[in-house]
């Protein structure tokens, strides 16, 4: 069975602090694809980054960073230089090879950047 | 603005009501989904739609129920609700290809209190 545990419950930085979110995955499947979602106060989740099982490479998007380690299960998200518009909830997800039917979510992140 | 859109964006419902939760996408996606966000759970996944046709039912009680119309729509129809089925609705489209799980798109979500 597939599981995502993002253990932070709520972080609180000051602006333009880094921080990382933490998320740990179980899967017994050798493919599988890793997806982050911002929640904002607004509701709705935005998509951040997918990443297949098969690409290890971390990635960055501006002041976004993402750190894929198979050997712990762990596909870590920082963001550099938080700024107050990054306050939301943060969601790491799991989706076994095909389709998006068998998408887990995390419990998720709240996040807060003080000003 | 994800090209989901949701409405209510509100919902206060009596255990006897009936009432019915719409979505509608203008993406030109295939796949519509139903979660279901309750505080400090993850979003759990409760319908998937894949051209209209019903390709998930994720165990939910009958007292919810989907309809899709058509690849642009989707409903969920609500009765005799209890007091714990309280959460945020979000529905989601995407876009299916083989061989990729493609990120899905939400809408704001419907927050339903039932009384």
């Amino acid at each position: 069975a597939q599981k995502v545990t993002q253990a932070q419950t709520e972080i609180s930085v000051v602006e333009k602090e880094d921080v990382t979110l933490d998320c740990v995955y179980e899967t017994r499947d050798t493919t599988y694809y890793l997806f982050w979602y911002k929640q904002p106060p607004s509701g709705e989740l935005v998509f951040l980054i997918r990443r297949n099982s098969f690409d290890e490479q971390n990635e960055i998007s501006g002041r976004y960073s993402w750190n894929f380690q198979k050997s712990t299960s762990s596909f870590n998200f920082t963001i550099t230089a938080s700024q107050v518009v990054d306050s939301a909830v943060y969601f790491c997800a799991l989706s076994e090879n095909f389709g998006n039917e068998k998408l887990t979510f995390g419990t998720g992140t709240r996040l807060t950047i003080i000003p | 603005e994800t090209g989901v859109t949701q409405t209510p964006r509100h919902l206060v419902m009596g255990m006897t009501n009936k009432k019915s939760l719409k979505c509608e996408q203008h993406l030109g996606h295939n796949a519509m989904y139903w979660y279901k966000q309750s505080a400090k759970k993850p979003l759990e996944l409760m319908f998937v739609y894949n051209f209209k046709e019903q390709t998930e039912n994720n165990s939910v009680p009958s007292r919810f129920s989907p309809e899709c119309p058509n690849s642009s729509h989707l409903f969920l129809h609500l009765h005799t609700l209890q007091p714990e089925d309280s959460a945020l609705y979000l529905c989601a489209s995407s876009q299916p290809s083989s061989g990729a799980n493609e990120k899905l798109f939400f809408g704001s979500g419907t927050q339903l209190s039932v009384l």
